[in-house]
């Protein structure tokens, strides 16, 4: 089955100490997201790509940066996480034609200690 | 930009029928989603309306109207397996290049079926 996969789905890491989220994609989907959900929120758009053109939300942390090395994988690097960066990340996928409806992976909650 | 207001939280009993509204204040519109939330998963789609009228699928159905910037999700039939959270995202009529149309999530409502 096509799908949308998050390794892993539970992550652990210590304050200051970086961090590497990944997903991957068997949908052939152009765009790819990133989304933060806190408990109770809304998910935050982080970032997204469209093909290999990134694409930065303005209210982005630097802390945040991502890697799109093909069209099946990509990647959410946190630099120094944070006691307010735990949260559950978000990785989706569209295709830029028709109604646009984004398919999400399971997510990968992180825990920072 | 995109301002979504939907209820935060909502209790229904089982084998009745919930209207879940939402209102939107956009600067550009180009289509309405409803994903429904699982407590710890991630957002599935429902529902996906870009004119004004209702959308049926089978228990669930979306209404929209563009000129009040409202929309509703009508679920009928409640299973407890409903209990979870409904999320309405607004599409953005912006194209910036290549045709990617943003979209802004609301904070979702809070679904509760009870026997």
């Amino acid at each position: 089955d096509a799908m949308v996969i998050q390794n892993p789905r539970y992550q652990v890491t210590q304050f200051g100490k970086p961090v590497t989220l990944s997903c991957s994609q068997t949908l052939n989907h152009n765009v790819m997201y990133w989304y933060q959900q806190k408990s109770s929120q809304a998910p935050k758009l982080l970032f997204h790509y469209y093909d290999k053109d990134f694409n930065n939300e303005a209210d982005t942390p630097d802390n945040f940066q991502s890697r799109r090395p093909n069209t099946s994988f990509c990647f959410l690097d946190i630099r120094s996480p944070g006691l307010g960066d735990a949260a559950m990340y978000l990785c989706a996928t569209s295709s830029a034609t028709g109604t646009g409806e984004q398919y999400f992976g399971p997510g990968t909650r992180l825990t920072v200690t | 930009g995109q301002n979504i207001d939907q209820p935060t939280e909502m209790t229904a009993t089982e084998g009745a029928i919930v209207q879940i509204n939402c209102t939107y204040q956009t600067s550009g519109f180009n289509g309405l989603f409803w994903y429904q939330q699982h407590a710890g998963e991630a957002p599935t789609f429902l529902s996906y309306n870009v004119l004004d009228g209702l959308e049926e699928k089978g228990r669930f159905s979306s209404f929209l109207s563009r000129s009040k910037g409202y929309s509703y999700l009508l679920l009928k039939e409640l299973q407890m397996k409903d209990s979870a959270s409904y999320l309405c995202a607004v599409r953005d009529s912006l194209q910036p290049s290549g045709g990617y149309q943003k979209v802004t999530f609301g904070t979702g409502t809070k679904l509760q079926v009870i026997p």
